[in-house]
């Protein structure tokens, strides 16, 4: 079945400092989701990017989805205390199909 | 507008019993999912309800069901408790079909089952 896997599992930030995850699924997606969830909290959705190489950008945070849609990676720079929580990429094979999530880099920010 | 809502927030069980967890999705949403997160093993999807229909299963045993009523309402079952199954289960809506963003995902807070 489909697998889709983030690294690192874990990410320490010193405050300031840049970092990227990496979300990589074993079969073509037709679309890929990042979501964010908080600590104690339920996951929100971040932003969704469907064509091949395409990048989006929300204020300190770039995201990027693979040539061959089966990559995709989330930057962040100047990493701030409000970043800290758990990132998860989700996609689906196929329109209609369910969304299967990545494992999660769960961030933690040194102050 | 109103969020997802999931009901009860928290609940206690023993093994061998059964729960019934509940979901309402946002207005005009006519898709719900429900996933499992457990530390260990991240979000496991379980299933969605379209349309009163499963459209999707994840790999989990005939004790986990659900259904989805004519308002979109859903409700998930576990059946025959076992510790394994403490958790927190999250119900998503979506509009489930249309133009790009149709399954994006709204959570709902969480139910979490704790079995003793």
């Amino acid at each position: 079945g489909q697998q889709v896997m983030q690294i690192p599992q874990y990410q320490h930030v010193q405050e300031g400092e840049d970092f990227t995850t990496y979300c990589n699924s074993s079969t073509t997606l037709s679309n890929i989701q990042w979501y964010k969830q908080r600590p104690g909290g339920h996951p929100v959705f971040l932003i969704q990017l469907v064509k091949s190489g395409e990048v989006k950008k929300q204020k300190r945070l770039t995201f990027q989805f693979g040539e061959a849609k089966k990559n995709s990676s989330l930057h962040i720079t100047a990493t701030q205390t409000t970043d800290v929580g758990t990132y998860f990429c989700a996609g689906p094979r196929a329109a209609g199909n369910k969304l299967t999530f990545g494992g999660g880099t769960r961030v933690l920010v040194k102050p | 507008k109103a969020g997802v809502t999931q009901t009860p927030r928290y609940l206690i069980k023993t093994r061998g019993q059964q729960v019934t967890l509940s979901c309402s999705p946002i207005s005009g949403h006519r898709s719900v999912s429900w996933y499992q997160q457990t530390p260990g093993q991240g979000l496991q999807f379980l299933f969605e309800y379209f349309s009163e229909t499963q459209r999707n299963k994840g790999n989990f045993p005939g004790r986990f069901s659900g259904r989805q009523f004519s308002n979109s309402r859903s409700e998930m079952n576990v059946s025959t408790l076992e510790l394994g199954d403490s958790a927190l289960y999250l119900c998503a809506s979506s509009l489930g079909q249309g133009l790009s963003g149709a399954n994006v995902l709204t959570f709902g807070a969480g139910s979490r089952l704790t079995v003793l």
